[in-house]
């Protein structure tokens, strides 16, 4: 079984440049977060799916950022305009609904932002 | 409030015996949780605690108790590989809340 898989793995831009990473979940798990995960602030969480549908997304930290999650197996985390503070790894994890908090993660994509 | 802590560094030496610890607090509390992160890698799963008491896989054992908001991680046996972060977590309403997470650092 393939894992969760995220792209690009790298990704280098300019401020003020649009971002889009990409993920693909399990087949079958229900459950999709998005986190961040910085040296000054550790592993956040931005936002997380149930059955496709946004169900916190208190961790997003403005307007900046948004997420969609057009279908069962695949979602994406914007970023426009993007700022050098924006630099992170972050990170895509899904789950099962049974085990909502046992959580597989991607390989993640590391942004820097220019 | 949330808050979870958890010492940022250990040093210990290969086939000894190392403990992490976490502290949480938090008003919702559905299990604890420890993730190994290698540099460079994602986290990975390695334990949960829902009820207190000592919980044990292998090598690794974690222990909870939630009346003093306290876990920890037991390394036996460690190997140069068991070299990473790792991080602590809580489970609040299906969500996880991670700590900064502790660097472990194994020597010859």
């Amino acid at each position: 079984d393939a894992g969760v898989i995220q792209s690009p793995r790298h990704e280098v831009t300019e401020m003020g440049q649009e971002v889009t990473l990409r993920c693909k979940p399990i087949s079958g798990h229900d459950y999709l977060f998005w986190y961040r995960q910085t040296m000054m602030r550790g592993l956040e969480l931005l936002i997380y799916f149930n059955n496709n549908v946004p169900i916190d997304d208190s961790g997003m930290p403005e307007d900046r950022f948004s997420a969609k999650m057009p279908n069962a197996s695949f979602s994406t985390l914007k970023i426009q305009p993007s700022e050098p503070r924006d630099s992170a790894v972050y990170f895509c994890a899904s789950s099962t609904s049974g085990r909502a908090d046992t959580q597989y993660f991607g390989p993640g994509t590391r942004l820097t932002v220019l | 409030g949330q808050n979870i802590d958890q010492p940022t560094e250990m040093t210990a030496t290969e086939g000894a015996i190392v403990q992490i610890n976490c502290t949480y607090q938090t008003s919702g509390f559905n299990g604890l949780f420890w993730y190994q992160q290698h540099a460079g890698e994602a986290p990975t799963f390695l334990s949960y605690n829902v009820l207190d008491g000592l919980e044990e896989k292998g090598r690794f054992s974690s222990f909870l108790s939630r009346s003093k908001g306290y876990s920890y991680l037991l390394l036996k046996e460690l190997q140069m590989k068991d070299s990473a972060s790792y991080l602590c977590a809580f489970s609040n309403t299906g969500k996880l809340i991670f700590g900064q997470g502790t660097t472990l650092q194994v020597k010859p």
